[in-house]
């Protein structure tokens, strides 16, 4: 089946590591996304790349970094210097005229 | 930038009543609008999109309503259901060439009451 998947679906993070969430496709889309979702509220765009090593930051890229190698896969890199790590977080993909497809989340905690 | 808003964080209706969810975007040059259904520790569903070259478009028991001269959205939800309980985001997107940001509003918690 055709599908975004995230993994892990639980993260536990130490103060002052980094940590990386995987997203990996199988839609052929060509654009990726990642958001962060806070307990209650809506979904704030960290980054997201059109094309294969290429990407932008989104609204909230402080303290992250991703990278897009292959079409497929676009994981998310936690760094020491984003200081409420604490989150929701969401991968997406999408075509252009195509709704948004995603994964199920990664919940990270800093213990 | 585009931003997205909302009129009403929490909305409650009666079991079978009808609903309507609305959100308004700020970029005129956003054309492609949808609507999604989050369930609580899920990703977000895909309800029912929207082009700008569009008014109006109904799926089973939804329909979008898009006004491009007041930049405003809506989600008509008919006969709501239990099972329609759950926060729903609208999300705006301009496309073309290069790289297509997909901006989401702050969503709208949606209670049915028996």
């Amino acid at each position: 089946d055709g599908g975004i998947t995230q993994s892990p679906k639980y993260l536990f993070r130490k103060e002052g590591q980094n940590v990386t969430l995987s997203c990996e496709q199988n839609l052929n889309h060509d654009a990726m996304y990642w958001y962060r979702q806070d307990p209650g509220q809506g979904l704030r765009l960290i980054y997201y790349s059109q094309i294969v090593n290429d990407f932008q930051k989104g609204d909230i890229a402080e303290g992250y970094s991703v990278s897009r190698e292959k079409k497929e896969s676009f994981p998310l890199t936690v760094t020491s210097a984003q200081k409420n790590p604490t989150a929701f977080y969401l991968c997406a993909s999408t075509q252009t005229y195509t709704e948004a497809f995603f994964g199920q989340g990664t919940r990270l905690t800093v213990v | 930038g585009e931003s997205v808003g909302l009129h009403l964080p929490t909305l409650s209706v009666q079991e079978g009543d009808n609903s309507i969810i609305n959100c308004a975007y700020s970029n005129s040059a956003s054309d492609y609008f949808i609507w999604y259904k989050q369930e609580s520790g899920k990703g977000p569903q895909f309800i029912i999109d929207i082009r700008s070259n569009m008014d109006k478009r109904q799926g089973q028991r939804v329909t979008v309503l898009l006004n491009k001269t007041v930049k405003h959205l809506s989600l008509q939800i008919a006969a709501t259901q239990p099972g329609d309980s759950a926060v729903y985001f609208c999300a705006v997107k301009k496309t073309g060439q290069g790289a297509q940001k997909l901006v989401f509003g702050q969503g709208t918690r949606l209670t049915i009451n028996p």
